[in-house]
């Protein structure tokens, strides 16, 4: 079936370590998005990319890295620069010629 | 990014009531407006996706109306039931790719 795959879906890390999550789409999609959702907050946008090889910051982007080296792979990491990485991480996809994201279940990151 | 804004936060109904959501965003270099609906445990999912003013679109009791000009869209449902309940998002698209989303509405029917 095609869609979106997250993974790990519950993650836990130390502080000071680096992590990466993992997106993984097979709908042909051209563009990529990351999302981060805290409690009370709506999705804030983290990267998004439109082509491979090429990626946006978006509006909360520090401490974050991204690379978009294949169209079905777009994996976010999760730096030890960023402050607060406790969250709910959701990657979604969209085909550039229509507007409607398709997401995938969502990483929940827990830092000890 | 300035932000987009829904009310109510939260909407508690009973089975067979109608309801409505509001949504208002900046109106300047508006592409799209998009409604999700996000059901506990599961990915959010694309109700309508709406560029023109004046747009209005339907799927099934759910519809949705958008006014560019004032920056503002509302999602009707009709006859709301339990499994309605969910929250529903809804998000502008800037700068033609990025969309920046509300913080929802929770909506919760009981029979």
């Amino acid at each position: 079936d095609g869609g979106i795959t997250q993974s790990p879906k519950y993650l836990f890390r130390k502080e000071g370590q680096n992590v990466t999550l993992s997106c993984e789409q097979n709908l042909n999609h051209d563009a990529m998005y990351w999302y981060r959702q805290d409690p009370g907050q709506g999705l804030r946008l983290i990267y998004y990319s439109q082509i491979v090889n090429d990626f946006q910051k978006g509006d909360i982007a520090e401490g974050y890295s991204v690379s978009r080296e294949k169209k079905e792979s777009f994996p976010l990491t999760v730096t030890s620069a960023q402050k607060n990485p406790t969250a709910f991480y959701l990657c979604a996809s969209r085909p550039l010629n229509t507007g409607e994201l398709f997401f995938g279940e969502g990483s929940r990151l827990t830092v000890l | 990014i300035l932000n987009v804004e829904q009310s109510p936060q939260s909407l508690h109904v009973q089975e067979g009531d109608s309801t409505n959501f509001t949504c208002s965003f900046p109106s300047s270099n508006f592409y799209a407006l998009h409604w999700y609906r996000w059901e506990t445990a599961k990915s959010p999912e694309a109700l309508f996706v709406m560029t023109l003013n004046g747009d209005e679109k339907k799927k099934g009791r759910i519809s949705a109306t958008l006014n560019t000009k004032e920056g503002y869209s509302y999602l009707y449902i009709k006859g709301s039931q339990p499994e309605d309940s969910a929250t529903y998002l809804c998000a502008r698209t800037y700068s033609g790719y990025a969309l920046n989303f509300g913080k929802g509405t929770s909506l919760l029917v009981t029979p």
